[in-house]
């Protein structure tokens, strides 16, 4: 089966611009997480949907970072503007439905440099 | 503040013996622990979990031991392979539907 995909690979911009990432999950998994992982950290929790609601976005700077699931299949995350401190890999995970002891699969997220 | 603790930010072995890697956590909620190798540029691969409720399962040259009395969890590679270098990533939650607490990960080199 396909993995998680995400999109682009790689993305570099100055600050107080804006970004958008992209992941389509594995087909069929209804729930989504996003994750970010800052260099020698392990990652962390932005948001996680169930479908195309969210369940958690305790985590999430919502002054400036956005994120929506259409439709329950892809996502989008953004970050506008952009802050030095946001450099870092955004990972997007998928699980088939949250319930019972499912592993979470990783994609092979998108490299954020802020200039 | 950081749950899952990986002490040991690095790890060397040479190939055939046993890698031990090991795992602390702090929050008597967790009960559903996994541990992901992530390779450079690319994302974590799940590798193995246990549940709360057991004290240890294998999956061939995998075997994840838990500890719930110490919060101590530990994955054993035997025999270890140069192809097992990688970053080890260990993670928990209160349950396999809630989001994963990682520890910052060791990186473990086995040499030939």
């Amino acid at each position: 089966e396909a993995g998680v995909a995400q999109s682009p690979r790689y993305k570099i911009i100055e600050k107080r611009q804006s970004v958008a990432f992209w992941c389509n999950p594995i087909s069929g998994h209804a729930t989504l997480y996003w994750y970010q992982q800052i260099l020698g950290q392990g990652p962390k929790l932005l948001i996680q949907f169930q479908n195309n609601g969210v369940v958690d976005d305790s985590q999430l700077p919502k002054d400036r970072f956005s994120a929506e699931r259409l439709k329950g299949v892809d996502s989008t995350l953004k970050i506008q503007p952009a802050k030095l401190e946001d450099s870092a890999v955004y990972l997007c995970a998928s699980s088939l439905d949250g319930a019972g002891n499912q592993p979470q699969h990783f994609g092979d997220g998108t490299r954020l440099s802020i200039l | 503040d950081q749950q899952v603790k990986q002490n040991s930010p690095s790890l060397s072995v040479q190939e055939g013996r046993i890698s031990i890697l090991n795992c602390d956590y702090t929050n008597s909620m967790f009960d559903y622990f996994l541990w992901y190798k992530k390779y450079p540029a690319e994302g974590p691969t799940f590798l193995i979990s246990i549940s709360s409720i057991k004290d240890k399962n294998e999956d061939g040259r995998f075997t994840v031991f838990l500890n719930k009395s110490a919060k101590h969890l530990s994955l054993h590679i035997v025999p270890s392979q140069p192809g097992d270098s990688a970053v080890y990533f260990c993670a928990a939650s209160k349950d396999s539907g809630y989001a994963l607490n990682f520890g910052k990960g060791t990186s473990l080199l086995v040499t030939p």
